[in-house]
């Protein structure tokens, strides 16, 4: 397995912007897990994809956040008209069908200033 | 509401010097409860699952143990290639299938001085 895999690894962007940020799962993993971290807290879960499927949404996840997984490959994460409080590390994790571990990506740093 | 705890939520110890972090948890219907190791700018590095009180898992110079209510992640002549932050998470069932959620404690950081 190559791990997985998020780009861009760092974004900076002005207020009001609209960013996209892409994750590639361990190949074979059906589930794909996209969550939050802010400095000196632990990672928040956004949303869930089973194949290409949205199965879970969470409450931190507002109308300007939109997710999305064609043909259950890679996934994509867009953020539109961003907000200083959008400043964060945005993790990607993968699971395998039935098994629970999640196996994270790297992050893409977000800086919206 | 689902609850987790970690403490403390710094640790400094001398290389060698061993000691244990604590993880406590309040969920209704714990389906696992895993411990990740997470670097500086990097995304969160699995260590462990453990799924019911009594479990122990061992790596290295680490272990995990797991009872109703903490888990602790023990660490034996620490190096300071162990400095990191720890985290943990759980996952409850939800309507009798496991959730899909981790929901994460706040994590100890971990530095081991030479």
């Amino acid at each position: 397995d190559t791990g997985v895999s998020q780009n861009p690894r760092h974004k900076i962007t002005k207020r009001g912007q609209n960013v996209t940020f892409r994750c590639d799962p361990i190949s074979e993993h059906n589930r794909l897990y996209w969550y939050r971290q802010t400095l000196g807290q632990g990672p928040e879960f956004l949303t869930y994809f089973q194949n290409e499927a949205q199965l879970e949404k969470s409450r931190l996840l507002s109308d300007r956040f939109s997710a999305e997984r064609p043909k259950g490959s890679f996934s994509t994460l867009e953020i539109q008209r961003t907000e200083q409080g959008d400043s964060a590390m945005y993790l990607c994790a993968s699971s395998f069908r039935d098994r629970y571990e999640q196996y994270f990506g790297p992050g893409t740093r977000l800086t919206v200033t | 509401e689902d609850q987790v705890t970690q403490s403390p939520e710094a640790l400094r110890l001398q290389e060698g010097e061993s000691s244990s972090l604590n993880c406590s948890y309040t969920v209704s219907g714990l389906r696992g409860l895993f411990w990740y190791r997470q670097d500086p700018g990097k995304g969160p590095e699995f260590l462990f699952t453990l799924y019911s009180a009594g479990e122990e898992k061992e790596k290295e110079r680490l272990k995990a143990t797991l009872t109703k209510k903490e888990s602790f992640l023990h660490i034996t002549a620490p190096k300071p290639e162990d400095s990191a932050t720890y985290l943990c998470a759980v996952l409850k069932w939800e309507n009798n299938n496991a959730g899909n959620m981790l929901t994460f404690g706040g994590g100890t950081r971990l530095m081991v001085k030479p």
